[in-house]
């Protein structure tokens, strides 16, 4: 039972262009979200979150929405390098008890095309 | 500030073997927390430690373990290896239990042969 879904396994969009990842949830309970970006043979690196009591948050190039009745997000990325070629990850939360833990969406791979 | 550090990179096992993974916490870190990622897919959480003690688990089999050190630098071990281990294992971070953000080392590749 896949909580949080990517439906896109992969993108191609052209540098300068905008970049838009979409991330869908079916548990009410998560209350926050995150995106990761991933290159090859490293770690996920944090990249920008968003709270449930807010529908936008913006950092830089990199902007999410999330629209609570639809239980979607999105990153949006403007505009687009090929340095942004790599896994984008969305992932969600709920606090349980003292005791939070990420769940994750399989990840889309990005190909930013100079 | 030092970040989260693993060790092995990379580790080649035989079936039914054993294996401990190591993981060195953010500097500031309590938590820890160890993720499976398997190829194609999104990490899957395994557990979380919290000052020493296991504070939530995925749904892994007990063969899978781990501990916390007062350092907070945590160790994962995996029992009688199956084929199906085979993934990159991530080790996160973070500065207190029930926060929201983590930092990740840059994994473990372990392959099962």
């Amino acid at each position: 039972d896949q909580q949080v879904k990517q439906n896109s396994p992969s993108l191609s969009v052209q540098e300068g262009r905008i970049s838009i990842l979409n991330c869908d949830y079916t548990n009410s309970m998560f209350d926050y979200f995150l995106w990761y970006k991933k290159y090859p043979a490293e770690g996920p690196t944090f990249l920008i979150s968003i709270s449930s009591i807010k529908d936008k948050n913006e950092d830089g190039r990199f902007t999410v929405f999330l629209n609570k009745s639809a239980k979607h997000l999105s990153l949006h990325i403007v505009p687009s390098q090929p340095g942004d070629s790599a896994v984008y990850f969305c992932a969600a939360s709920a606090k349980a008890g003292n005791n939070r833990k990420l769940i994750w969406g399989l990840g889309t791979s990005l190909a930013v095309n100079p | 500030e030092t970040g989260v550090t693993q060790s092995p990179t990379h580790l080649i096992k035989t079936r039914g073997q054993q294996v401990t993974l190591r993981c060195s916490s953010q500097s500031g870190h309590n938590t820890v927390s160890w993720y499976q990622q398997a190829l194609g897919q999104g990490p899957q959480f395994i557990f979380q430690y919290y000052r020493e003690e296991e504070n939530g688990r995925g749904n892994f089999p007990p063969r899978f373990s781990g501990l916390q050190f007062p350092n907070y630098s945590s160790e994962l071990n995996v029992n009688a290896l199956e084929l199906d281990d085979s993934a990159l294992y991530l080790c996160a971070s973070s500065p207190q239990t029930g926060g929201n953000r983590a930092f990740f080392g840059q994994g473990t590749r372990l392959t099962v042969v």
